[in-house]
């Protein structure tokens, strides 16, 4: 596509659902990266791949939060058994390159648990 | 991790003025990219710059990397400059580490 698109653009659920978000990287870019930003923050550091491969999870909070790009192109960040704590602005990103091309951020999914 | 601060962290300007941003690292850098998070939420990368200068219309960057420092120049600013200015820097590992950003508010 023409941009980094993330879905849905909006989430709100109750504590103790599963949500997944979805990122579809700009056609053809091999890094995709998630970043989730609080409120009066810069983002912050999630998970990235290469391809379909997850290089780095560091990021990830805790073990209810996982991510996948099983065919190297669009990518889902799943938060199982939402809490408060885990509301924020979830952004992706992706690059032309690996090791760190420009970067190009999506419009984001805004997250609110309930 | 590398720590990113960035100065000042609100500006406000008259529409016409120009002004300078700042984000020192504590680190050694691979990649350094500046970002406008504008009114709605969108995050637009401005510039790719480890280090040197670089120039896109009103706008410019400069990144010295043995000083660990980066700026950011905005002439003849608009209103449509508004929102906040991160810089992310990347040093080993391929992760990017945020600034807290600085907010600038034009007024016309």
């Amino acid at each position: 596509g023409a941009g980094v698109s993330q879905s849905p653009r909006y989430k709100v659920t109750k504590r103790g659902q599963d949500v997944a978000l979805r990122c579809d990287p700009i056609s053809g870019h091999v890094s995709l990266y998630w970043y989730r930003q609080a409120l009066g923050q810069g983002p912050e550091f999630l998970t990235y791949f290469n391809y379909e491969a997850q290089q780095d999870k560091s990021g990830l909070p805790n073990d209810r939060f996982s991510a996948e790009r099983p065919e190297g192109s669009i990518s889902t960040l799943t938060i199982q058994r939402t809490e408060q704590r885990d509301s924020a602005m979830y952004r992706c990103a992706s690059s032309r390159r690996e090791n760190n091309e420009k970067l190009f951020f999506g419009s984001g999914t805004q997250l609110s648990v309930l | 991790g590398i720590q990113v601060e960035q100065s000042p962290p609100d500006l406000i300007l008259q529409e016409g003025a120009n002004s300078t941003l700042r984000c020192n690292f504590s680190d050694s850098v691979n990649n350094l990219q500046w970002f406008h998070q504008n009114p709605w939420g969108q995050l637009i990368n401005l510039f790719y710059i480890p280090s040197g200068t670089k120039q896109n219309g009103r706008l410019s960057a400069t990144t010295v990397a043995t000083e660990r420092y980066s700026l950011l120049y905005i002439s003849s600013s608009q209103t449509t400059d508004s929102g906040v200015y991160f810089c992310a820097v990347e040093s080993t590992g391929n992760q990017f580490y945020f600034g807290t950003g600085t907010s600038l508010t034009v007024i016309p």
